[in-house]
């Protein structure tokens, strides 16, 4: 069984495009991270979600908007979609805020 | 404040030891070390939560010293399976989750 799982692995789209990214943990955590990962490997905390309430909400353009209908799922969904937001977005959840971060695999976004 | 990581990149041959070093420029409640293999996820590896504290994980071990705002990650006898690139992600002191990641460190090992 995955324990935090993405989808899609892959998206390939076009400026202007509006798209999501769907994520789920079966780790009956309580706390879902959204990341950006760009082409340089920099790792940076986008949103954070702490039973189904936004916690964190890192310097990042409206376009973005996460949405948790239930602790055990948060999505990203992205507006107007620029070439700059090419990159792989991870999702992850940790037990509490302080706990270890557990990983989905991965979406590589590309905006063509 | 992103934390630094050094060295940046280290090449190794099976059985060498390495050291990754992350430094902060603000105070550090708590360091987590992850490892991430081309094209993978991040994979948790251990977490320090008290400065002074030690944490083994088989042959990768880490300190915390918090007065010097640093962690370390110690690789004993390193494994062509340790290859990858390791990142530290620094908390602060509310319990939000917040991690700041250094520019990780790559690592290759050759056999």
């Amino acid at each position: 069984d995955t324990a935090v799982s993405q989808t899609p692995k892959y998206l390939v789209t076009q400026m202007g495009n509006d798209k999501s990214i769907k994520c789920e943990q079966n780790l009956g955590h309580d706390t879902m991270y959204w990341y950006k990962q760009d082409s340089k490997k920099f790792l940076k905390i986008m949103f954070s979600y702490n039973n189904k309430e936004l916690i964190i909400n890192e310097t990042v353009p409206n376009r973005f908007s996460p949405k948790s209908p239930d602790k055990a799922h948060l999505n990203l969904h992205i507006n107007s979609l620029e070439l700059g937001d090419s990159a792989v977005y991870f999702c992850a959840s940790s037990q509490t805020g302080a706990g270890e971060q557990y990983f989905g695999p991965g979406t590589r976004l590309t905006v063509t | 404040q992103q934390p630094v990581q050094s060295p940046q990149a280290v090449i190794l041959r099976e059985g060498e030891d390495a050291v990754i070093n992350c430094s902060s420029s603000k105070a550090l409640y708590s360091v987590h070390w992850y490892r991430q293999k081309h094209g993978e996820a991040p994979v948790f590896l251990m977490i320090l939560l008290k400065g002074g504290e030690q944490k083994g994980h088989e042959k990768i071990s880490a300190s915390f010293n918090e007065k010097k705002q640093q962690s370390s990650l110690y690789l004993t006898a390193s494994q062509l399976s340790y290859s990858g690139t390791y990142f530290c992600g620094t908390g602060g002191s509310g319990n939000t989750g917040k991690l700041i990641f250094g520019q990780g460190t790559t690592l290759q090992v050759k056999p």
